[in-house]
């Protein structure tokens, strides 16, 4: 089966660091992508990691660990506009680039 | 902007009508995959195609098809519909020269 788990819902203050986990079991792993989406709109992509190792990219990074089925995204110097869903998506094994979504983590930046 | 195009942005219909659902991938990109994202879930693969063909289906019910034309543009056909079936649907394509899936600004429907 495909199982993708991520928490439901974080908050953190405006300035701070914030770290959103996701596992994953999956019968296929071609690699993880992350996305951010605001309420009502598209899921923008952030990152893709298919070795494992930290990606960093300005004030996000992330990390992937194969063997233990885990990633992390890694949120610097938030800002309020950073308030949306993040997901966390596995990108099947084979030739179809298809890709399973956990179900998102809505993260609150508070002042 | 993605570069995929997603048209209407919004639909409303009443129970056991039929609707279709279109969608442009970026210029270049074979691939279009649907998504279909209910209130608080995650987004659910329904199906794909590439260049024509269908790839890959998931979790798409018998009442729900699509189809990639020459032009390489997708339409998503829903029928019979139900209250259940309101939702944001998104189609996404996959940038061979990125490897990533890029996603279109989604159409709301709305089932009444």
């Amino acid at each position: 089966g495909q199982n993708i788990d991520q928490p439901t819902e974080m908050t953190a203050t405006e300035g701070a660091i914030v770290q959103i986990n996701c596992t994953y079991q999956t019968s296929g792993f071609n690699g993880l992508f992350w996305y951010q989406q605001h309420a009502g709109e598209a899921p923008t992509f952030l990152s893709y990691n298919v070795l494992d190792g930290l990606e960093e990219k300005g004030r996000f990074s992330s990390f992937l660990s194969r063997s233990k089925g885990y990633s992390y995204l890694l949120l610097k110097e938030l800002q309020m506009k950073d308030s949306a869903s993040y997901l966390c998506a596995v990108r099947d094994g084979g030739a179809t680039n298809k890709l399973i979504f956990g179900t998102g983590t809505l993260l609150a930046v508070q002042p | 902007d993605s570069g995929v195009t997603q048209t209407p942005k919004h639909l409303i219909t009443a129970t056991g009508q039929r609707v279709t659902l279109r969608c442009s991938p970026r210029s270049g990109d074979l691939s279009v995959y649907w998504y279909q994202q209910s209130l608080d879930q995650g987004l659910q693969f329904l199906i794909q195609y590439y260049n024509g063909e269908e790839r890959a289906k998931g979790n798409i019910l018998e009442r729900f098809s699509a189809q990639q034309f020459p032009d390489l543009h997708s339409e998503l056909n829903l029928s019979s519909l139900e209250l259940g079936d309101s939702a944001l649907y998104f189609c996404a394509s996959w940038g061979g020269d990125t490897d990533t899936q890029y996603f279109g600004p989604g159409t709301r429907l709305t089932v009444l």
